[in-house]
Protein backbone atom coordinates (compact mmCIF):
# COMPACT_ATOMS: atom_id res chain seq x y z
CA UNK A 1 0.00 0.00 0.00
CA UNK A 2 1.16 3.23 -0.93
CA UNK A 3 -0.53 5.61 2.03
CA UNK A 4 0.64 9.38 1.29
CA UNK A 5 2.93 9.93 -1.46
CA UNK A 6 5.38 13.07 -1.85
CA UNK A 7 6.99 14.00 -4.92
CA UNK A 8 9.51 15.38 -5.42
CA UNK A 9 11.54 14.22 -2.42
CA UNK A 10 14.37 17.03 -3.26
CA UNK A 11 14.53 20.05 -4.75
CA UNK A 12 17.00 23.18 -5.24
CA UNK A 13 15.36 26.53 -5.94
CA UNK A 14 16.46 29.80 -6.67
CA UNK A 15 15.36 32.65 -4.66
CA UNK A 16 11.89 33.98 -6.97
CA UNK A 17 11.18 30.87 -8.55
CA UNK A 18 8.20 29.07 -8.08
CA UNK A 19 7.58 25.46 -7.55
CA UNK A 20 4.44 22.68 -6.49
CA UNK A 21 4.67 20.27 -4.12
CA UNK A 22 2.32 17.13 -4.97
CA UNK A 23 0.46 15.57 -1.96
CA UNK A 24 -1.13 11.55 -3.21
CA UNK A 25 -3.16 9.78 -0.89
CA UNK A 26 -4.83 6.36 -1.69
CA UNK A 27 -6.85 5.77 1.05
CA UNK A 28 -10.15 7.71 0.39
CA UNK A 29 -9.19 10.14 3.13
CA UNK A 30 -11.23 13.25 3.56
CA UNK A 31 -8.86 15.61 5.14
CA UNK A 32 -5.43 16.48 3.66
CA UNK A 33 -2.47 18.78 5.53
CA UNK A 34 0.67 20.68 4.31
CA UNK A 35 3.04 21.29 7.51
CA UNK A 36 6.52 22.40 7.48
CA UNK A 37 9.48 21.05 9.76
CA UNK A 38 12.20 23.37 10.59
CA UNK A 39 14.91 22.72 14.06
CA UNK A 40 13.26 23.20 17.07
CA UNK A 41 9.56 24.89 16.01
CA UNK A 42 8.46 21.24 15.54
CA UNK A 43 5.64 20.90 12.97
CA UNK A 44 3.90 23.91 11.69
CA UNK A 45 0.39 24.28 9.73
CA UNK A 46 0.50 25.28 6.54
CA UNK A 47 -3.15 24.90 4.73
CA UNK A 48 -5.10 22.15 4.69
CA UNK A 49 -8.74 20.73 3.36
CA UNK A 50 -11.70 19.14 4.65
CA UNK A 51 -12.45 17.76 1.03
CA UNK A 52 -12.17 18.60 -2.79
CA UNK A 53 -12.50 21.73 -3.52
CA UNK A 54 -12.13 23.04 -0.22
CA UNK A 55 -9.29 24.61 1.57
CA UNK A 56 -8.10 26.68 4.66
CA UNK A 57 -5.41 28.41 6.86
CA UNK A 58 -2.95 26.75 9.02
CA UNK A 59 -0.80 29.09 11.55
CA UNK A 60 2.19 29.68 8.65
CA UNK A 61 -0.05 30.16 5.57
CA UNK A 62 1.86 33.42 3.89
CA UNK A 63 3.64 32.72 1.11
CA UNK A 64 2.31 29.39 0.00
CA UNK A 65 -1.32 28.34 -2.33
CA UNK A 66 -3.13 24.97 -2.28
CA UNK A 67 -5.51 23.18 -4.68
CA UNK A 68 -7.48 20.16 -3.62
CA UNK A 69 -9.11 19.67 -7.18
CA UNK A 70 -9.55 16.04 -6.69
CA UNK A 71 -9.87 14.06 -3.41
CA UNK A 72 -6.69 12.11 -3.69
CA UNK A 73 -4.64 15.16 -4.55
CA UNK A 74 -3.64 18.03 -2.27
CA UNK A 75 -1.02 20.52 -4.11
CA UNK A 76 1.50 22.90 -2.22
CA UNK A 77 2.55 26.15 -4.65
CA UNK A 78 5.59 28.71 -3.79
CA UNK A 79 4.64 31.22 -6.54
CA UNK A 80 7.97 33.35 -5.48
CA UNK A 81 10.23 31.42 -3.37
CA UNK A 82 11.93 32.39 -0.70
CA UNK A 83 14.95 32.01 1.65
CA UNK A 84 12.78 31.37 4.94
CA UNK A 85 11.33 29.04 2.71
CA UNK A 86 13.88 26.67 2.65
CA UNK A 87 12.59 23.51 4.89
CA UNK A 88 10.95 20.00 5.00
CA UNK A 89 7.55 19.49 4.11
CA UNK A 90 5.43 17.13 5.30
CA UNK A 91 1.86 15.90 3.84
CA UNK A 92 -0.69 14.00 5.53
CA UNK A 93 -3.97 12.51 5.52
CA UNK A 94 -6.92 11.39 7.79
CA UNK A 95 -10.22 9.65 7.58
CA UNK A 96 -13.07 12.91 8.41
CA UNK A 97 -15.39 13.99 11.27
CA UNK A 98 -15.61 11.61 13.84
CA UNK A 99 -12.48 9.57 13.20
CA UNK A 100 -9.89 8.77 15.65
CA UNK A 101 -7.82 11.91 14.45
CA UNK A 102 -5.00 9.41 13.31
CA UNK A 103 -2.76 11.61 10.73
CA UNK A 104 -0.76 9.77 8.31
CA UNK A 105 2.78 11.00 6.86
CA UNK A 106 4.63 11.22 3.80
CA UNK A 107 7.88 10.57 3.85
CA UNK A 108 8.97 14.28 3.46
CA UNK A 109 9.88 16.98 0.93
CA UNK A 110 13.25 18.59 1.45
CA UNK A 111 13.17 22.09 -0.33
CA UNK A 112 16.39 23.87 -0.52
CA UNK A 113 15.93 27.62 -1.39
CA UNK A 114 19.32 29.66 -3.13
CA UNK B 1 2.64 31.94 19.83
CA UNK B 2 2.98 28.05 20.59
CA UNK B 3 0.02 26.20 21.45
CA UNK B 4 1.70 23.17 22.71
CA UNK B 5 4.48 23.57 24.53
CA UNK B 6 7.57 20.41 24.66
CA UNK B 7 10.25 19.59 27.06
CA UNK B 8 13.27 18.87 27.10
CA UNK B 9 14.25 19.39 23.43
CA UNK B 10 16.55 16.71 23.51
CA UNK B 11 17.07 13.55 26.14
CA UNK B 12 19.70 10.98 26.34
CA UNK B 13 18.92 7.65 28.36
CA UNK B 14 20.88 4.39 29.35
CA UNK B 15 19.64 1.47 27.53
CA UNK B 16 16.95 0.03 29.92
CA UNK B 17 16.39 3.40 31.56
CA UNK B 18 12.86 5.15 31.25
CA UNK B 19 12.55 8.45 29.15
CA UNK B 20 9.82 10.77 30.10
CA UNK B 21 9.05 14.27 27.74
CA UNK B 22 6.26 16.51 29.20
CA UNK B 23 3.97 18.84 27.32
CA UNK B 24 1.53 21.80 28.19
CA UNK B 25 -1.14 23.16 26.49
CA UNK B 26 -3.40 26.27 26.98
CA UNK B 27 -6.59 25.73 24.75
CA UNK B 28 -9.19 24.01 26.96
CA UNK B 29 -11.01 22.87 23.44
CA UNK B 30 -8.56 20.68 22.73
CA UNK B 31 -9.50 17.11 22.62
CA UNK B 32 -7.39 14.28 21.40
CA UNK B 33 -4.37 13.99 22.32
CA UNK B 34 -1.28 12.47 20.10
CA UNK B 35 1.84 11.39 20.34
CA UNK B 36 3.74 10.68 17.01
CA UNK B 37 7.29 8.86 16.47
CA UNK B 38 9.16 9.87 13.43
CA UNK B 39 12.46 8.08 12.31
CA UNK B 40 15.34 10.47 10.26
CA UNK B 41 14.20 10.28 6.79
CA UNK B 42 10.59 9.72 7.81
CA UNK B 43 7.94 11.03 8.45
CA UNK B 44 6.02 11.02 11.89
CA UNK B 45 3.25 8.09 12.97
CA UNK B 46 1.11 7.60 15.64
CA UNK B 47 2.58 6.04 18.56
CA UNK B 48 -0.10 6.71 20.88
CA UNK B 49 -3.24 8.75 21.84
CA UNK B 50 -5.04 9.42 24.50
CA UNK B 51 -8.64 11.80 25.12
CA UNK B 52 -8.96 13.97 28.06
CA UNK B 53 -11.62 11.82 29.63
CA UNK B 54 -8.86 9.24 31.25
CA UNK B 55 -5.64 9.86 33.11
CA UNK B 56 -3.84 7.15 31.68
CA UNK B 57 -3.33 5.45 28.77
CA UNK B 58 -0.80 2.27 28.09
CA UNK B 59 0.66 0.37 25.53
CA UNK B 60 3.26 -1.81 25.45
CA UNK B 61 6.24 -0.03 26.91
CA UNK B 62 4.78 3.44 26.35
CA UNK B 63 2.06 5.75 28.77
CA UNK B 64 0.66 8.70 28.09
CA UNK B 65 -0.21 10.38 31.56
CA UNK B 66 -2.95 13.09 31.60
CA UNK B 67 -3.49 15.67 34.32
CA UNK B 68 -6.36 18.04 32.99
CA UNK B 69 -6.79 20.40 35.72
CA UNK B 70 -2.56 21.15 35.61
CA UNK B 71 -2.82 21.23 30.89
CA UNK B 72 -0.28 18.99 31.25
CA UNK B 73 0.58 15.54 29.68
CA UNK B 74 3.33 13.47 29.85
CA UNK B 75 5.19 10.39 27.74
CA UNK B 76 6.65 7.84 29.35
CA UNK B 77 8.93 5.17 27.67
CA UNK B 78 10.09 2.39 30.19
CA UNK B 79 12.70 -0.09 29.26
CA UNK B 80 14.11 2.18 26.85
CA UNK B 81 16.05 0.83 23.86
CA UNK B 82 18.19 2.25 21.07
CA UNK B 83 15.84 1.17 18.89
CA UNK B 84 13.20 3.99 20.07
CA UNK B 85 16.34 6.40 19.67
CA UNK B 86 13.58 9.41 17.66
CA UNK B 87 12.23 12.44 17.51
CA UNK B 88 9.30 12.92 19.30
CA UNK B 89 6.57 15.40 19.01
CA UNK B 90 3.25 15.73 21.40
CA UNK B 91 0.24 17.31 19.84
CA UNK B 92 -3.12 18.44 20.30
CA UNK B 93 -6.37 18.71 18.42
CA UNK B 94 -9.40 20.19 18.84
CA UNK B 95 -12.76 20.17 16.81
CA UNK B 96 -11.49 17.26 14.53
CA UNK B 97 -9.79 19.67 12.08
CA UNK B 98 -6.51 20.34 13.09
CA UNK B 99 -3.28 19.04 15.14
CA UNK B 100 -1.53 21.56 16.38
CA UNK B 101 1.97 19.87 17.47
CA UNK B 102 4.41 20.73 19.84
CA UNK B 103 8.49 21.51 19.11
CA UNK B 104 9.63 18.01 19.49
CA UNK B 105 12.06 16.33 22.02
CA UNK B 106 15.47 14.35 20.20
CA UNK B 107 15.83 10.98 22.16
CA UNK B 108 19.14 9.15 22.18
CA UNK B 109 19.07 5.85 23.75
CA UNK B 110 22.85 4.70 24.80
CA UNK B 111 23.21 1.04 24.27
Amino acid sequence: NAGVTQTPKFRVLKTGQSMTLLCAQDMNHEYMYWYRQDPGMGLRLIHYSVGEGTTAKGEVPDGYNVSRLKKQNFLLGLESAAPSQTSVYFCASRTGAGSTGELFFGEGSRLTVL
Amino acid sequence: QQQVKQSPQSLIVQKGGISIINCAYENTAFDYFPWYQQFPGKGPALLIAIRPDVSEKKEGRFTISFNKSAKQFSLHIMDSQPGDSATYFCAAQAGGFKTIFGAGTRLFVKA
